[in-house]
């Protein structure tokens, strides 16, 4: 079956430095990986989103790699600030553009001043 | 204003009740969607609509219903309300006119089934 695993633990950095996390699916082949952040109390904001043709994506201090040989997406905000903490979804869909996503857990992340 | 609003945010319901999630949108988009979230679990699709005259169901649809009432309403049913109903439910909307299915989220209703 089609699994998406992100990181269940999670992620405490300082401010300042480079935060990564990862995204590992199997069996499964998507046109395309979005990220998303989730604060609490609120819904999934979309951040990027990366085609399978494409290595990396970039927007301001937002990274995102995608290799489909390893079937991974990572995810980079580097200096990294308090403003950052917030749990980071994965999702992935397939070129049939059926509209339909599957979404990893999440992994939350905790920057500390 | 909010481009997806759900209604209510929160509510407590008994085992047997039947109650309803309303979800209204301001973008314009055709299709609909609704998730819903439990820890360690993320997002899980339960139905979606590309138009006022499609529905399909999602991957957790069995005890739920829904009604598109018009391009901008989709509202979740729960026919006899369940204890492990209880979960934060999401409603989302996209455009297809846009490639990647990039997808809108309201703020959430969360449920609770004494």
């Amino acid at each position: 079956s089609q699994k998406i695993e992100q990181n269940s633990e999670a992620l405490n950095i300082q401010e300042g430095k480079t935060a990564t996390l990862t995204c590992n699916y199997t069996n499964y082949s998507p046109a395309y990986l979005q990220w998303y952040r989730q604060d609490p109390g609120r819904g999934p904001v979309f951040l990027l989103l990366i085609r399978e043709n494409e290595k990396e994506k970039r927007k301001e201090r937002l990274k995102v790699t995608f290799d489909t040989t390893l079937k991974q997406s990572l995810f980079h905000i580097t200096a990294s600030q308090p403003a950052d903490s917030a749990t980071y979804l994965c999702a992935l869909a397939r070129a049939s553009n059926t509209g339909k996503l599957i979404f990893g857990q999440g992994t939350t992340l905790q920057v500390k001043p | 204003d909010a481009d997806v609003t759900q209604t209510p945010r929160n509510r407590i319901t008994k085992t047997g009740k039947r109650i309803m999630l309303e979800c209204s949108q301001t973008k314009g988009h055709d299709r609909m969607y609704w998730y819903r979230q439990d820890p360690g679990l993320g997002l899980r699709l339960i139905y979606y609509s590309f138009d006022v005259k499609d529905i399909n169901k999602g991957e957790i649809s069995d005890g739920y219903s829904v009604s598109r009432q018009a391009q901008a309403k989709f509202s979740l049913s729960l026919e006899s309300a369940i204890p492990n109903q209880t979960a934060l439910y999401f409603c989302a909307t996209s455009d297809p006119g846009l490639s990647g299915n990039i997808q809108y989220f309201g703020a959430g209703t969360r449920l609770s089934v004494l």
